[in-house]
């Protein structure tokens, strides 16, 4: 089955830097990654995905990128506000089938200090 | 909108005591997911429902768990008998399919003593 390890586990930067998360997966067959952040006391909530299809998207200073052979892929966090503190969590999935089941990393915990 | 909802939120039980969940997703999603995140980990998928049929529950432990989504809406999610290791935050995610973006409620903890 799928396995998405997910690095580092705690990332500290100062506001106004950029911060990159980076995640790897098993699973050949994946072809959805979604990002999603993880505030104190809430569920998670998706703040970028990207398809196989396509190498990178962008969303005002969010950016994801992914690389199919390597299986790796990257969340980029620029001019960070002390907002963007939270756990951020990649995920991967084969969505051609009806699950779509999201197999999780473990979480990096950013910290944005003012 | 209103989001997915649950109770309770908090919940603190002794070992081998029983405990139940509920969740009421989105309107008009027709898939409901229920997660189990263990402290310092990612979400992982107990089980999921396309309307009120299972899809996938290979992860439920099905001698201590057990889940339901009557008439496709609500969904309970029950433990008995607890154990140790099922402290965790229970979350139930809705999505309009199967395959998009997951809208997850804020989740249950759960503390077994």
């Amino acid at each position: 089955g799928e396995n998405v390890e997910q690095h580092p586990s705690t990332l500290s930067v100062q506001e106004g830097d950029s911060a990159v998360i980076k995640c790897t997966y098993s699973d050949s067959a994946s072809n959805y990654f979604p990002w999603y952040k993880q505030e104190l006391g809430k569920g998670p909530q998706l703040i970028i995905d990207i398809r196989s299809n396509v190498g990178e998207k962008k969303d005002q200073r969010i950016a994801v990128t992914l690389n199919k052979t390597a299986k790796h892929f990257s969340l980029h966090i620029t001019e960070t506000q002390p907002e963007d503190s939270a756990v951020y969590f990649c995920a991967a999935s084969d969505t051609r089938g009806s699950q779509g089941n999201l197999i999780f990393g473990k979480g990096t915990k950013l910290s944005v200090k003012p | 909108e209103a989001g997915v909802a649950q109770s309770p939120r908090y919940k603190i039980i002794e070992k081998r005591q029983s405990v139940a969940f509920w969740c009421n997703p989105i309107s008009g999603h027709a898939t409901l997911y229920w997660y189990q995140q263990i402290l310092g980990q990612g979400p992982k998928l107990l089980i999921q429902f396309q309307n009120n049929g299972v899809v996938d529950d290979s992860q439920l432990p099905k001698d201590r768990f057990s889940a339901e989504r009557l008439k496709g809406v609500d969904s309970t999610l029950k433990i008995q008998p607890a154990k140790l290791e099922d402290s965790a935050v229970y979350l139930c995610a809705s999505s309009r399919s199967g395959n998009g973006e997951l809208f997850f409620g804020e989740g249950s903890r759960l503390t077994v003593l």
